[in-house]
C-alpha cells in the first residue's frame, strides 16, 4: 500500500521570500515521487520527478525536491517566491512499473503576497 | 507535440441527467486515466486503462459511472444519472508504456449538476 500526506493546506509567504512545501510519504516498495502544479483553471503541469537517482532533483520555474528516505519525505523548495507561483501543489507518490496506479495528497496551496 | 485534449471544458445539467466526457490522449500513450478532482481535494482516481483494457476501476461507482476506450486511444466517460456530488472537475491523464511513469494532464471537464 502507499500513501502520501502533505503536511500543509495553505502556505502563505512574501514574495522574494523562500518556499516550503511538505509531503511525507509511504510506500513498501521504492517510490517514484512527483510534485505538480495546477494554476486556476489549468490543468496539472509536472514540475519534477524523482526516480531512483539523484536525491535532489531541479524542476521547472526554480524549484527542487530532496529525496529522503531516513525521514520518508520529499519537500519542495525554491529560494524566491513570485508572485506566479500561487497556485496548488500536489505531491503524488507511486510504485514504478506495471500499472502504476499513482496516488495523489489533498494538496497544498501556495498564497504569495506583494 | 499535442498535449491530452477534453472536452467539453464545462458541462452544466440537472440531476438525475446524462453526462459524457471526451478525452484524446497524447498519440502513441498507451496508458489513460481518467480522475474525479472535487473542489479543496487532490485527485482521486477513477479508472485507468492499458490500451483498451481496464487495469484498475476499483474506485469507479459502478452503478451510475462508466468508461471506455475503444480501439485503446481516445476514451469517454459517462455519468448516468448524475448526482448533486459528482459536481467535480474530470482530469484525464495519459502516460507512455516505456515512460518514466510521468503523467501529462489534459484540462479537465468542470461539471456542475443542480
Amino acid at each position: 500500500a502507499q500513501s502520501v500526506t502533505q503536511l500543509d493546506s495553505h502556505v502563505s509567504v512574501s514574495e522574494g521570500t523562500p518556499v516550503l512545501l511538505r509531503c511525507n510519504y509511504s510506500s513498501s516498495y521504492s517510490p517514484s515521487l512527483f510534485w505538480y502544479v495546477q494554476h486556476p483553471n489549468k490543468g496539472l503541469q509536472l514540475l519534477l520527478k524523482y526516480t531512483s537517482a539523484a536525491t535532489l532533483v531541479k524542476g521547472i520555474n526554480g524549484f527542487e525536491a530532496e529525496f529522503k528516505k531516513s525521514e520518508t519525505s520529499f519537500h519542495l523548495t525554491k529560494p524566491s517566491a513570485h508572485m506566479s507561483d500561487a497556485a496548488e501543489y500536489f505531491c503524488v507518490v507511486s510504485v514504478p512499473g506495471g500499472s502504476y496506479i499513482p496516488t495523489f495528497g489533498r494538496g497544498t496551496s501556495l498564497i504569495v503576497h506583494p | 507535440e499535442a498535449g491530452v485534449a477534453q472536452s467539453p471544458r464545462y458541462k452544466i445539467i440537472e440531476k438525475r441527467q446524462s453526462v459524457a466526457f471526451w478525452c484524446n490522449p497524447i498519440s502513441g500513450h498507451a496508458t489513460l486515466y481518467w480522475y474525479q478532482q472535487i473542489l479543496g481535494q487532490g485527485p482521486k482516481l477513477l479508472i485507468q486503462f492499458q490500451n483498451n483494457g481496464v487495469v484498475d476501476d476499483s474506485q469507479l461507482p459502478k452503478d451510475r459511472f462508466s468508461a471506455e476506450r475503444l480501439k485503446g486511444v481516445d476514451s469517454t466517460l459517462k455519468i448516468q444519472p448524475a448526482k448533486l456530488e459528482d459536481s467535480a472537475v474530470y482530469l484525464c491523464a495519459s502516460r507512455s508504456a516505456g515512460g518514466a511513469d510521468t503523467q501529462y494532464f489534459g484540462p479537465g471537464t468542470r461539471l456542475t449538476v443542480l
